[in-house]
């Protein structure tokens, strides 16, 4: 069974203060490793996908890794904005049509 | 293009009674999801579809049917309500197993 952790539950930085989240996961044959923002009240919305150990993506303030165990989102110089939770999602090679979801991380980037 | 609604917004039930979530998607997408989502929680899949006349459960399916006639549209029934059902659900959709989700604005579903 495909699983997802994602820690920590919860982050409160200061604006300007950088750090990272963490997205391990378990699972049969990674197809691809999918990062989404969702502001409160409002669905998903898609950041990044990696797809293969070593890539990266970057944007804006907001950089994803991959390795074979393990996703981390850096985030460098956070603004207010930036405030979201960050939910990481696998798709297994051999599952298809099912995405396997995180319990996310809520950051709260304070002025 | 309007990407993926959902209609109610909101919904109040009593419990044992049914009702159907509306799901529609104009981006032509093949593969479409049902989700829900309860509080400082992340999303559990309850049916998705690969395609028109497809559809498969997800890990929390019971109490809930599914259909896809057509390309545009997913609706999601709830048979008979249970307070366990209280949630947001969500709709999803997108090009292709190694594409990105769509998803649409929610339905608050309130069960008592």
């Amino acid at each position: 069974e495909d699983q997802v952790t994602q820690s920590p539950e919860a982050l409160r930085l200061q604006e300007g203060e950088s750090s990272s989240l963490n997205c391990s996961y378990t699972v049969s044959g990674l197809r691809g490793l999918f990062w989404y923002r969702q502001d409160p009240g409002k669905g998903p919305e898609f950041l990044f996908t990696l797809y293969s150990a070593g890539e990266e993506k970057e944007k804006e303030r907001l950089k994803a890794t991959l390795t074979k165990k393990e996703s981390f989102l850096h985030i460098t110089a956070p603004k207010p904005e930036d405030s979201a939770t960050y939910l990481c999602a696998v798709q297994a090679s051999t599952n298809a049509g099912k995405s396997t979801f995180g319990d996310g991380t809520t950051l709260t980037v304070k002025p | 293009n309007a990407g993926v609604t959902q209609t109610p917004k909101f919904q109040v039930l009593k419990t044992g009674q049914s009702m159907t979530l509306q799901c529609a998607q104009d981006m032509n997408h093949e593969y479409m999801s049902w989700y829900r989502q309860d509080p400082g929680m992340g999303l559990r899949l309850i049916h998705y579809s690969v395609g028109a006349g497809i559809t498969d459960q997800g890990e929390v399916p019971n109490g809930y049917n599914v259909s896809r006639s057509t390309t545009e549209d997913f609706p999601l029934r709830l048979l008979s309500a249970a307070p366990s059902q209280t949630s947001v659900y969500f709709c999803a959709s997108r090009k292709g197993i190694d594409y990105e989700q769509y998803f649409g604005p929610g339905t608050r579903l309130t069960v008592t």
